[in-house]
């Protein structure tokens, strides 16, 4: 148990559906990541918010929208995705982004789009 | 471009010791971490260098030389529980983080 929960754990869609992850931390903590996982490849950043703003997009496409509505909760929202895009999806959390804290990690939503 | 490298595989044996390298290549530097991450599960901490030399937690080590852009994870006694992914990951000056793709061990007994 990391502090930090994902929903769902696993997720099949196809490429017209919309879906949504949801992350919440029990933690305290200020900023909120949203991280892709691919097999054998680096962790990818994808959004971070901090004190619930975003801070960070890393040329992300359209069809992931963050949504960060309080420091607890992070969503991703998911319309017209792609085959590549399935993956691992990751949350994460820690006190102050910009120094040297650790982050604290979900378990993950396993994203299967077909 | 910024850089992590480290092995994408290794195999030990049960009871054994292992390194695994990670060497980097980043514009400036705040720190490297070691997360592990068994299958299925949270990557989860487990050291942090931003000076040069040794920090030893119980079985495991982390060692950094900032001059060669190079750490290591070092496991001893190793258990089958230690088999998952282990990821190198440095912050660079924007305090970014710049991750490797982890390197998966294997414990056989």
């Amino acid at each position: 148990e990391t502090g930090v929960t994902q929903t769902p754990r696993h997720l099949v869609m196809g490429m017209t559906n919309k879906k949504s992850l949801k992350c919440e931390q029990h933690l305290g903590h200020n900023a909120m990541y949203w991280y892709k996982q691919s097999a054998k490849k680096p962790l990818e950043l994808m959004f971070v918010y901090n004190f619930k703003e975003q801070t960070e997009n890393n040329s992300v496409p359209s069809r992931f929208s963050p949504e960060c509505p309080n420091s607890s909760h992070l969503f991703l929202h998911l319309h017209t995705l792609q085959p590549e895009d399935s993956a691992l999806y990751l949350c994460a959390s820690s006190q102050v982004p910009s120094e040297a804290g650790e982050l604290f990690f979900g378990e993950g939503s396993r994203l299967t789009v077909l | 471009g910024q850089n992590i490298d480290q092995p994408t595989e290794m195999t030990a044996t049960e009871g054994a010791i292992v390194q695994i390298n990670c060497t980097y290549q980043t514009s400036g530097f705040n720190g490297l971490f070691w997360y592990q991450q068994h299958a299925g599960e949270a990557p989860t901490f487990l050291s942090y260098n931003v000076l040069d030399g040794l920090e030893e937690k119980g079985r495991f080590s982390s060692f950094l030389s900032r001059s060669k852009g190079y750490s290591y994870l070092l496991l001893k006694e190793l258990q089958m529980k230690d088999s998952a992914s282990y990821l190198c990951a440095v912050k660079d000056s924007n305090y970014q983080l710049i991750w490797g793709a982890g390197t998966k061990l294997i414990i056989k007994p």
